[in-house]
């Protein structure tokens, strides 16, 4: 089955730029997307397919996707971004067709 | 405007059988891919199993066997059948939706929690 990588935390000071990475054998040949999880919430796509973002999500959430990593970039960030964020991709040729990565604890410090 | 509505968690022992509901309003659940994804209390997303347009299922291999995931047309219904519960399936269980090509959930439901204990 296909692995997501992503690093356990990130943090970064208010207005600062946050980079979120999701490491996958060639991810750069799939479509990546992104979701943004808030204590007792439901998970809320932020970007899909790689670096496309739902109506609604502020612009300051971007995404890109090459070789062997995606990443998740969230720029002048917020108090409201502190979350957890998860990538997943389809695995379209695998019996586990839906891949999440472990998550990435955001923190606002 | 589309939603997703869950219902049919709650405590059951071990061994035990539950059947989780998925209400769509919205859309119809045919036309999409389905979902359930679960989390485990203070883990990360778990994918269990998906319903594609076409009604192909899969499942998770720590699902496979036990639950099984369907839909109902008519009533525009989602279920997952969990049958042989064990400690570790407790979690909140979310259904998704996907109108995507590249299958990304764009919808999600409320969550609904399932304890599983003596």
């Amino acid at each position: 089955s296909y692995v997501l990588t992503q690093p356990p935390s990130v943090s970064v000071a208010p207005g600062q730029t946050a980079r979120i990475t999701c490491g996958g054998n060639n991810i750069g040949s799939k479509s990546v997307h992104w979701y943004q999880q808030k204590p007792g919430q439901a998970p809320v796509l932020v970007v899909y397919d790689d670096s496309d973002r739902p109506s609604g999500i502020p612009e300051r959430f971007s995404g890109s996707n090459s070789g062997n990593t995606a990443t998740l970039t969230i720029s002048r960030v917020e108090a409201g971004d502190e979350a957890d964020y998860y990538c997943q991709v389809w695995d379209r040729s695998s019996d586990h067709p839906v891949v999440f990565g472990g998550g990435t604890k955001l923190t606002v410090l | 405007e589309v939603q997703l509505v869950e219902s049919g968690g709650g405590l059951v022992q071990p061994g035990g059988s539950l059947r989780l509901s998925c209400a769509a309003s919205g859309f119809t659940v045919s036309s999409d891919y389905m979902s359930w994804v679960r989390q485990a209390p203070g883990k990360g997303l778990e994918w269990v199993s998906i319903i594609y347009s076409d009604g192909s299922t899969y499942y998770a291999d720590s699902v496979k066997g036990r639950f099984t995931i369907s839909r109902d047309n008519s009533k525009n219904t989602l279920y997952l059948q969990m049958n042989s519960l064990r400690a570790e399936d407790t979690a909140v269980y979310y259904c998704a939706s996907s109108s995507g090509w590249s299958l990304y959930f764009d919808y999600w439901g409320q969550g609904a929690l399932v304890t599983v204990s003596s």
